[in-house]
């Protein structure tokens, strides 16, 4: 079955740095999405980026990018030039044909951008 | 463009009283439809899916239901509630049997159960 890691349970950084949040998944699997989601302190979950694993080059969304490692079935999210509003809990999800393409998430990262 | 509306965003409910939880889809037709809890500070629970009219997959057995009478309208229902059903509750939707665009989620509901 598959599996969402995320072996952060929080993290801070100083306003305008950056920061990364790790992900990592298990799957046999060898075509399936991933995602970034944000949750702010309103709950309401909103999509920040998605990478299609058959494409090499890595998502970006403006100041959100990925690293995507799919030998190693990494999936981490940098920030750039990070601003108060991206405090938020951030979940990474996995989904594939063997899960019916339902969304497998992980425990998720409390971000907290002090500043 | 799709949408999804989901209310009230706000409840408080006695112990034992029914529950109803609405959520509609703008949009998109033959959707997935999910409903999902989560507890404060924690992840998201799948409680129910749906592939279709009539159609409901149940992840956890407890005490809530979901039906979906309409192809864009899932609710989720109690008879009775328990102080364990306080938590915030989301629908979100997806489109049937692709991965692409992942889930949209709809502003979510708080309960809460004294």
């Amino acid at each position: 079955a598959q599996t969402v890691t995320q072996s952060q349970p929080e993290m801070s950084v100083q306003e305008a740095e950056t920061v990364t949040l790790s992900c990592t998944y298990d799957t046999s699997e060898n075509n399936y999405y991933l995602f970034w989601y944000k949750q702010p302190p309103s709950r309401q979950m909103i999509l920040v980026i998605r990478q299609e694993a058959y494409k090499q080059q890595n998502a970006t969304e403006n100041r959100f990018s990925v690293n995507f490692q799919k030998a190693a079935k990494s999936f981490s999210l940098k920030i750039s030039d990070s601003q108060l509003g991206d405090t938020a809990m951030y979940f990474c999800a996995f989904m594939g044909q063997d899960s019916n393409y339902q969304l497998i998430w992980g425990a998720g990262t409390k971000l907290i951008i002090k500043p | 463009s799709q949408t999804i509306h989901q209310w009230p965003a706000t409840l408080v409910q006695p112990v034992g009283s029914p529950l109803s939880l609405e959520c509609t889809v703008e949009g998109t037709s033959n959707p997935n439809l999910y409903w999902y809890r989560q507890a404060a500070g924690r992840g998201l629970q799948l409680l129910f899916y749906s592939v279709g009219i009539g159609q409901i997959s149940s992840e956890v057995p407890q005490n809530l239901s979901a039906s979906r009478p309409q192809d864009r309208q899932f609710i989720l229902s109690s008879k009775k509630l328990l102080l364990s059903d306080s938590g915030f509750y989301l629908c979100a939707w997806s489109v049937l049997r692709q991965g692409s665009g992942g889930y949209t989620f709809g502003s979510g509901t708080r309960l809460t159960v004294v």
